[in-house]
């Protein structure tokens, strides 16, 4: 059980152009989401909070505007990188618990993003 | 969350026991330990969590001391897939389950 999906594993895209990725809890309803971003070498960083029917809640320093996150149902969020540059490359890792409080957060595979 | 702090690098011998340190001293009473790992180039698998008694589960046992100041990870026998970077985490207890990734113990297994 307790297990989360990222679409697509990895993508390869022109600078200035959107990419979507998905997640999805396939076998668990995730009343909370969360988006993390992790470059080579280092750990990974919280970047929003996604609570499914409200707006997400972005970490400082993280544009709301860029990264546009979309938590429409219990299974799925989705993160899309808008006008994508080469700096936006990075590993993009989703997690999700099934709860509002304390509950455990289990993480999908990741999304590796290339901007050429 | 509460600030933890873990050795950057270990090596175990494959078969054997590894046992992962961890100081979190500064851990309210209500704050759960959790621990994760993340295998190169994937996300992070979750493996065990506690309170103050002592777990175990079918990946590994998690030994918390009495004061909760710190607490060991136990892989009772170590293989070559075990190696990855291991994290632990003291979420805050405000209940919006926010993860601060620190930079982890990168385990080495040896053949």
């Amino acid at each position: 059980g307790a297990v989360v999906s990222q679409h697509p594993s990895r993508v390869i895209c022109k600078s200035g152009t959107s990419v979507k990725i998905e997640c999805r809890s396939l076998d668990f309803q995730a009343t909370t989401m969360f988006w993390y971003r992790q470059f080579p070498k280092q750990s990974l960083m919280l970047m929003a909070t996604s609570n499914e029917g409200s707006k997400a809640t972005y970490e400082q320093g993280v544009e709301k505007d860029k990264f546009l996150i979309n938590h429409a149902s219990l299974t799925l969020s989705t993160l899309t990188v808008t006008s994508a540059h080469p700096e936006d490359s990075s590993f993009y890792i989703c997690s999700a618990c099934q709860g509002n409080s304390g509950e455990t957060q289990y993480f999908g595979p990741g999304t590796r993003l290339l901007v050429l | 969350d509460a600030k933890t702090t873990q050795p950057p690098s270990m090596d175990c011998a494959e078969g054997r026991a590894a046992n992962l340190p961890c100081n979190h001293s500064t851990i309210s009473g209500n704050e759960y330990v959790y621990w994760y790992r993340q295998i190169h180039s994937q996300g992070p698998q979750y493996i065990i969590h506690g309170l103050k008694n002592n777990e175990t589960n079918e990946m590994a046992s998690l030994i918390i001391t009495e004061d909760r100041k710190s607490s060991t990870l136990i892989l009772p026998h170590a293989t070559l897939r075990d190696t990855a970077v291991y994290y632990c985490i003291v979420p805050n207890n405000f209940g919006n389950e926010k993860l601060t990734f620190g930079t982890g113990t990168r385990l080495t297994i040896i053949p």
